[in-house]
């Protein structure tokens, strides 16, 4: 199926432990992005990636990593996982060019214990 | 302060009624999103303006560039379009987004 999606949709995870969140989408999208949606934050940018092996650092990159060796593919790895980093967080993919539309993914909910 | 305002937070409104949901922006601005989210569900996209005004359905979005503001209207609003309704911006130079906080809307019987 065309489209973007992200697993798993819901994951708990004791502090500490390294999880990886994953992201796929269809179209060959330029530009790739990882967000975290807190309440009273809205959406925050942690990393994006214009392309493959290219990545930057968002808004609130500690703690993360991603890698994109594939244009379809952005994991994003936490690291040692920490109460702090409990979140929904949303993938989005973007074509290249100002005029284009953004598309999410259905978020995973993630619970560090 | 953030770069990007949404008025109101919480909305409620009964069945029928004309929703205005507003953004204003503090920066220059390549196009402005407007994005759905349902309640524990995923993020959609609505419109996105650089100019002028887009209509689908019963939403409509408007922009002023000059006064950096854009609205998003529902008319004859109904209880499925109870949602969050967030603002983005993408700036000239960088292709990412940055967002609203969201407007809470509930639309009762």
């Amino acid at each position: 199926d065309a489209g973007i999606t992200q697993s798993p949709r819901y994951k708990i995870t004791e502090t500490g432990r390294q999880v990886t969140l994953m992201c796929h989408q269809t179209w060959s999208h330029s530009y790739m992005f990882w967000y975290r949606q807190d309440l009273g934050h809205g959406l925050r940018l942690i990393y994006y990636s214009a392309a493959a092996d290219i990545t930057d650092k968002g808004e609130v990159p500690d703690g993360y990593v991603v890698s994109r060796s594939k244009t379809e593919n952005f994991p994003l790895t936490l690291e040692s996982a920490t109460r702090s980093q409990t979140s929904v967080y949303f993938c989005a993919s973007m074509d290249n060019g100002g005029g284009t539309e953004a598309f999410f993914g259905q978020g995973t909910r993630l619970t560090v214990v | 302060k953030n770069e990007v305002e949404q008025s109101p937070q919480n909305l409620t409104a009964q069945e029928g009624e004309f929703i205005t949901i507003n953004c204003s922006y503090s920066v220059g601005i390549s196009a402005l999103h407007w994005l759905q989210q349902h309640p524990g569900g995923g993020i959609v996209s609505l419109f996105m303006l650089s100019s002028g005004k887009k209509k689908h359905g019963r939403l409509i979005a408007t922009i002023n560039i000059q006064e950096k503001h854009s609205s998003l209207h529902i008319t004859a609003s109904h209880p499925r379009d109870s949602a969050v309704y967030i603002c983005a911006v993408r700036l000239p130079t960088a292709s990412k987004l940055t967002f609203g906080t969201g407007t809470r809307l509930q639309v009762t019987l």
